[in-house]
């Protein structure tokens, strides 16, 4: 199975400041028939289910602020929150699709410092 | 907009089976494009993917190997609609379920806390 580490597993942020999480896969996620990696960021608020952000570890899904963003390739990957709202207070996953079994990261506590 | 509807018990006891409905609004479990997954969430074992279902001319299905043999994931296409079978069930299956769209897991369920317990 491919391993997906979080880092940090927690991050406190002030109001308006960047946030940024940081998951590295244990193999290569980079899908050679699209050029793309097949890395996906969710946000997950306490009582609901995650929310998709970010899919082929840049492309944000419709709906989501433009303050996130994805970055990088192959096995290390950013989320990037450029200006921190009060809203954004969740736990953040990051996922692999490349190949089954589809895993998690184990999950960055973000809050406001 | 396409929705995921689901339901099933709340407790199940040891070594019984789980079943779990997810009803598809605003697309179609036959749909030629997208896959329909089965994910629980624990404090012991975090985001974990258990299997899909699929329909590309044919069904095909996928589990994940820590469930493999007591999993199954069944299309029913009358009732627009997948369902999760997880049988010989242990204390360690207690988790959150959800049902999802897709690879990057686009629409989600409700989640349904499930709990086993004697």
């Amino acid at each position: 199975d491919i391993v997906m580490t979080q880092s940090p597993d927690s991050l406190a942020v002030s109001l308006g400041e960047r946030a940024t999480i940081n998951c590295k896969s244990s193999h290569s996620i980079f899908y050679n028939s699209n050029n793309e990696n097949c890395l996906a960021w969710y946000q997950q608020k306490p009582g609901q289910p995650p929310r998709l952000l970010i899919y082929w570890a840049s492309s944000r899904e419709p709906g989501v602020p433009d303050r996130f963003s994805g970055s990088g390739s192959g096995t290390d990957f950013t989320l990037t929150i450029s200006s921190l709202q009060a809203e954004d207070v969740a736990v953040y996953y990051c996922q692999q699709y490349f190949i089954l079994p589809f895993t998690f990261g184990q999950g960055t506590k973000l809050e406001i410092k | 907009q396409v929705q995921l509807q689901q339901s099933g018990p709340r407790l199940v006891k040891p070594s019984q089976t789980l079943v779990l409905t997810c009803v598809i609004s605003g697309d179609s479990v036959s749909s030629n494009i997208a896959t329909w997954n089965w994910i629980r969430q624990s404090p012991s074992r975090g985001l974990e993917w258990l299997g899909r279902t699929y329909y590309r001319s044919k069904w095909f299905d996928d589990y994940a190997l820590s469930v493999r043999g007591r999993i199954t994931i069944n299309p029913d296409t009358a009732k627009n609609q997948f369902s999760l079978h997880l049988n010989s069930v242990t204390p360690d299956d207690t988790a959150v379920y959800y049902c999802s769209r897709n690879s990057a897991f686009d629409i989600w369920g409700q989640g349904t806390m499930v709990t086993v317990s004697s």
